[in-house]
């Protein structure tokens, strides 16, 4: 389970506000992940970053900003400008892209918008 | 794009008995297929995985079929414990480039009762 953190576990927000959830990793993957787990809907990819300094958008990216200045470290942004942001966010890395090596997930932040 | 449908939603087994989930994909070129499992409240984790050159793989009381005709491939687990209980997910992806993201499926609920 260890080498990949997330922070907070627990997250609330007023409306109107943005909000960046915390994902570390010191397993030296070269790609790290976001994604949105609401129930039912299974897990949605926010966005991707395949090396430092470059990110893609997933399915779901609008209302989101991420950066990747770091290897080890990939923050997103949830902006006043999603408009359904309470959800559970996981954040996952892997060696490369799905189909090169096993994605590991971090803890996962709740975010809660009042 | 690719699609990846899960069922059951909603799985109840005998401790004891076998529980196979079920999914199919959309995209022929697909060819990495992992499953996850969820324990409430924590992170999803790897259980199994196959790829598109083999048909089946066993790991334990796990295992894994995939028909590459069809576009479905299947989890299967023999004498379940309680401790199975947890949501699985199953997940599809293409090897190499930028399209080697997982696309997942919403999961199934798997009730083991003693």
């Amino acid at each position: 389970d260890g080498g990949i953190t997330q922070s907070p576990k627990y997250l609330f927000r007023k409306e109107g506000q943005n909000v960046t959830l915390s994902c570390e990793q010191n397993l030296n993957h070269d790609a790290m992940y976001w994604y949105r787990q609401d129930p039912g809907q299974g897990l949605r990819l926010i966005y991707y970053s395949q090396i430092v300094n470059d990110f893609q958008k997933g399915d779901i990216a609008e209302g989101y900003s991420v950066s990747r200045e770091k290897k080890e470290s990939f923050p997103l942004t949830v902006t006043s400008a999603q408009k359904n942001p309470t959800a559970f966010y996981l954040c996952a890395s892997s060696l490369g892209l799905a189909g090169v090596g096993e994605q590991f997930f971090g803890p996962g932040t709740r975010l809660t918008v009042l | 794009g690719e699609n990846v449908e899960q069922h059951p939603s909603t799985l109840s087994v005998q401790e004891g008995d076998s529980a196979v989930i079920k999914c199919t994909y959309s995209d022929s070129a697909s060819n990495y297929f992992p499953w996850y499992k969820q324990e409430l409240g924590k992170r999803p984790q790897l259980i199994i995985d196959i790829r598109s050159n083999v048909g089946e793989k066993k790991d334990q009381r796990i295992a894994v079929t995939l028909n590459k005709t069809a576009k479905h491939f299947s989890l299967h687990i023999t004498e379940t414990q309680p401790e199975d209980s947890a949501v699985y997910f199953c997940a599809a992806s293409k090897h190499g480039g930028s399209q080697g993201n997982l696309i997942f499926g919403k999961g199934t609920k798997l009730s083991v009762k003693p």
